[in-house]
């Protein structure tokens, strides 16, 4: 399909298992967001990418998260040593602009992956 | 630090009562402003942005909103809802020249509207 896809689209991982998470972009899309959204919050910010380059990583909550997007496509966030608290939807987002920027641009987003640690 | 702050977060409304959704920023320079929406079962999709120009924005679905950089608000109107409207809202901030890339995005407000 044409819009950004997520896989899995469900995770149940035991306490301090490793997980990884994939996002597919759309094609062409310089920017790529993560973002982890608790129930009954809004999105919230966990990484940037900027073709490969990973811009702005101040979202991550510890060093057990990690993101990474070797060519500028198809990016996998990492969380190692899953805990409890780590149980949230995780939305990956693209962009055909930059962001922090003027010019204008418009995040599309996935349809998520909900992780649940058990 | 930069927070988004949505007033209400959930509303219930009859079909054509007219629609405003509060969203306030904290951040003293300059910022790209976001509505998005997530209809039950779908993915957040954009509503309206602001950049720059007219602060008075529009977007889809008859959606407006408008910029007060004295207020820091940027709230989200529409005249007249309909059923299909009921969905989640979120207001998002992206602040220029702090050499982040973050989008900040609010609790989001879920709306319900009644035929």
């Amino acid at each position: 399909g044409a819009g950004v896809s997520q896989s899995p689209r469900y995770k149940v991982a035991k306490r301090g298992q490793d997980v990884a998470l994939r996002c597919d972009p759309i094609s062409g899309h310089v920017s790529l967001f993560w973002y982890q959204q608790a129930l009954g919050q809004g999105p919230e910010f966990l990484t940037y990418f900027q073709n490969e380059a990973q811009l702005d990583k101040s979202g991550l909550p510890s060093d057990r998260f990690f993101a990474e997007r070797p060519e500028g496509s198809v990016s996998t966030l990492k969380i190692q040593r899953t805990q409890q608290e780590d149980s949230a939807v995780y939305l990956c987002a693209s962009s055909f602009g930059t962001s922090g920027g003027r010019s204008s641009y418009e995040q599309y987003f996935g349809p998520g992956t909900r992780l649940t640690v058990t | 630090a930069q927070s988004v702050s949505q007033h209400n977060h959930h509303v219930i409304l009859s079909e054509a009562a007219s629609l405003e959704l509060g969203c306030n920023y904290s951040y003293g320079g300059t910022v790209n402003l976001f509505w998005y929406v997530q209809y039950p079962g779908q993915h957040l999709q954009l509503l309206l942005k602001y950049f720059s120009g007219d602060p008075l924005v529009k977007g889809i679905k008859g959606f407006e909103a408008e910029f007060i950089k004295s207020k820091f608000s940027f709230n989200l109107r529409k005249p007249s809802v309909q059923w299909s409207d009921t969905a989640e809202y979120f207001c998002a901030v992206n602040a220029i020249g702090t050499g982040g890339f973050k989008t900040i995005f609010g609790a989001g407000t879920r709306l319900f509207v009644k035929a």
